[in-house]
């Protein structure tokens, strides 16, 4: 089984409507993190949690927010959603050792269309 | 502020033939540095890493070298596979933060049989 699962693998929405894409892992790891990739950009980082009290913004967080039900848990909720939000999502856990070299465990990614 | 820049692709080869994949980076001090590793219809993986000057990360044939004079952590492989078709990030994390990993643009691959 996947260490870090997400849903919905993929979704096409309308603008204006709110939508939530789920994270879920089994690592154990304290943190997470929802990235964004659109094409020529690389990763974008929107949000990061330490823990399921801490919330941080992260470069492109406007238009964005997040939920940690648990340490397992990590949601992204677009509320009205736009067409410039079509892109790929990453949900991804690392551990928290405080150390810099610490390996980032990515989910399959859900791909979201805006029309 | 820190960034990454990669060598733009799509990087087309033949099986067997030699990779390079530039990478360099702009950074406050000593980041540690990777190179993350993208199949399709997957996520990404960590292919390998390096934490200080001149320490050399290696994975499944792929190596890198952290150089601090030229800001650089290049990808080369001896011999690709067709296997090895995906994308590679170059990505670093700053000296500064222990809570934000930099990523390039990525770099497409294919290898051809």
């Amino acid at each position: 089984d996947a260490d870090v699962t997400q849903t919905p693998r993929n979704r096409i929405t309308k603008t204006g409507k709110r939508i939530m894409l789920e994270c879920s892992q089994t690592k154990g790891h304290d943190r997470m993190y929802w990235y964004r990739q659109d094409p020529g950009l690389g990763l974008r980082l929107i949000y990061y949690s330490f823990d399921v009290k801490d919330i941080n913004k992260g470069e492109i967080s406007d238009g964005y927010s997040v939920s940690r039900q648990a340490q397992a848990k990590f949601s992204l909720s677009l509320e009205s959603a736009i067409p410039n939000q079509t892109a790929l999502y990453f949900c991804a856990t690392s551990e928290n050792s405080g150390r810099r070299t610490d390996t980032q465990y990515f989910g399959p990614g859900t791909r979201l269309t805006v029309l | 502020g820190d960034s990454v820049t990669q060598m733009e692709g799509p990087v087309t080869l033949s099986e067997e033939a030699c990779l390079t994949i530039n990478c360099t980076y702009t950074a406050t001090g000593y980041p540690s540095l990777f190179w993350y590793v993208q199949y399709p219809g997957e996520g990404l993986q960590l292919l390998l890493k390096a934490t200080k000057a001149d320490d050399k990360g290696s994975n499944k044939g792929f190596e890198a070298t952290y150089r601090k004079e030229t800001t650089s952590f290049h990808l080369e492989k001896g011999s690709v596979q067709v296997s090895d078709s995906a994308v590679y990030f170059c990505a670093l994390s700053p000296k500064t933060s222990y809570d934000k990993v930099i990523f390039g643009p990525g770099t497409s691959l294919s290898v051809i049989p």
